[in-house]
């Protein structure tokens, strides 16, 4: 079974330049994760989907982040325009419901996309 | 501070030693826990689950001390293809599942 899939797997691109990264989770998966981990540090939540509904985007900084998963199978996780402290790897994941509910649902992640923004 | 916190790495140990990483979480609305492992430029996969009455697989013993807010693991063993990153990590039921990961201990077994 195909795990989670993410591209562009490296991005490298100059301050102020827009960026767009995507995600196809597993399938049947209905609950979608993008995740920031910064170097030396563990993956943070971004926003979480339910389906095509955005349940959970408090930590998204909204004023330059966006995101979308409009049939509520893949999903892009934009930065307009993207700045030095950017640059992170995002991560995507998914679970087939809410982690938690019903049962531990485990997260499953895909490789990331390592954002350089220069 | 942080919700949740590990040891500072890293950890260099010699093959077939134990090694042990701490954690400690401050949400008292922390109602599971997990360690995930996390090889260099990959991303992080669960390793085990934590219960309260403390759990084993295989090498690797969990255990949780909900009084203290605190997590180990414990590797017996240790083997070459343990070295990563640790990642330890609370699940918040009333934030609607989410996990809160600590920096991770990053464990280096040496030959």
């Amino acid at each position: 079974e195909a795990g989670v899939v993410q591209s562009p797997r490296y991005k490298i691109i100059e301050k102020k330049q827009p960026v767009a990264f995507w995600c196809n989770p597993i399938s049947g998966h209905n609950t979608l994760y993008w995740y920031l981990q910064n170097l030396g540090q563990g993956p943070e939540l971004l926003i979480r989907y339910e389906n095509e509904e955005a349940v959970d985007d408090s930590q998204l900084p909204k004023d330059r982040f966006s995101a979308e998963r409009l049939k509520g199978v893949d999903s892009t996780l934009k930065i307009q325009p993207a700045e030095l402290g950017d640059s992170a790897v995002y991560l995507c994941a998914s679970s087939l419901g809410p982690t938690g509910s019903g049962g531990i649902n485990e997260q499953f992640f895909g490789p990331g996309t390592r954002l350089t923004v220069l | 501070r942080k919700e949740v916190e590990q040891d500072p790495g890293p950890f260099n140990v010699p093959e077939g030693a134990t090694v042990a990483f701490n954690c400690t979480y401050s949400n008292s609305a922390s109602q599971s826990f997990f360690w995930y492992r996390q090889d260099c430029r990959k991303e992080p996969k669960l390793l085990m689950s934590v219960y309260s009455s403390g759990n084993e697989d295989g090498r690797f013993t969990a255990q949780l001390n909900r009084a203290s807010q605190y997590i180990s693991l414990l590797i017996r063993d240790s083997k070459l293809s343990d070295s990563a990153t640790y990642l330890c990590v609370a699940l918040i039921y009333n934030q609607g599942g989410k996990l809160i990961f600590g920096q991770g201990t990053e464990l280096s077994v040496k030959p």
